[in-house]
């Protein structure tokens, strides 16, 4: 079964407007870290923000905001006032709290491309 | 600059042959991780070291080994390459091996193309 599931493949916004990349998670660990990562088309994978299981608020960072709504097993990420330089892919990502390794599990990603 | 080295950055090389990837991690993190990224499979986790030793292995295949030196960096061999193992080979490192909560930082890849 899927752990992370990315529904959009790709999405086109508008300069300045804002953008919901969704993203819904399946874990039975009570303990987790939900990411997301930035991939231009340069290649690199930037780390944009985190949220913990047990964090009460939601995560910020600069224009980038993580609603959390834990219930429904989604992290969607939020991207305010967007930029030309936000097309981009972008992944959801989770880290679980048992196994030992705590490896990184990868959504499919959605593609995000801002129109001037 | 996420810190993490990967050389080199692009490869091209004919089926059948044997490469190595190289990653150093950031100044500190004990733990590295390596990812491939290819079209049809997106980002798949491989292997994992943590200070020397292995400590998980995901989707790696028989001719893919790895290892992590006392000086921190790894490398990823490639042996007996298929066109199917072209892709973008990531290395990523993390200075917690046992939280959740800590993120993965990336270098830039390494691209792969078999011939």
């Amino acid at each position: 079964a899927q752990k992370i599931t990315q529904t959009q493949p790709g999405m086109f916004v508008q300069e300045k407007e804002a953008v919901t990349l969704d993203c819904t998670y399946d874990t039975s660990d009570p303990s987790y870290g939900l990411f997301w990562y930035k991939q231009p088309s340069s290649g690199e994978m930037i780390f944009l923000i985190y949220q913990g299981s047990y964090d009460q608020q939601n995560a910020t960072e600069g224009r980038y905001s993580l609603n959390f709504q834990k219930a429904r097993k989604s992290a969607n990420l939020v991207i305010s006032a967007s930029q030309l330089g936000d097309s981009a892919m972008y992944f959801c990502a989770m880290r679980e709290g048992q196994g030992g390794a705590q490896k990184l599990v990868f959504g499919q990603g959605t593609r995000l491309t801002i129109n001037p | 600059d996420s810190g993490v080295t990967q050389t080199p950055k692009h490869l091209i090389t004919a089926t059948g042959q044997r490469v190595t990837l190289r990653c150093s991690p950031r100044s500190g993190d004990l733990s590295v991780y390596w990812y491939q990224q290819s079209l049809d499979q997106g980002l798949q986790f491989l292997i994992q070291y943590y200070n020397g030793e292995e400590r998980a292995k995901g989707n790696i295949l028989e001719r893919f080994s790895a290892q992590q030196f006392p000086d921190l960096h790894s490398e990823l061999n490639l042996s007996s390459l298929e066109l199917g193992d072209s892709a973008l080979y990531f290395c990523a490192s993390s200075g917690d091996t046992s939280s959740y909560n800590s993120p993965l930082h990336f270098g830039n890849g390494t691209r792969l193309t078999v011939t």
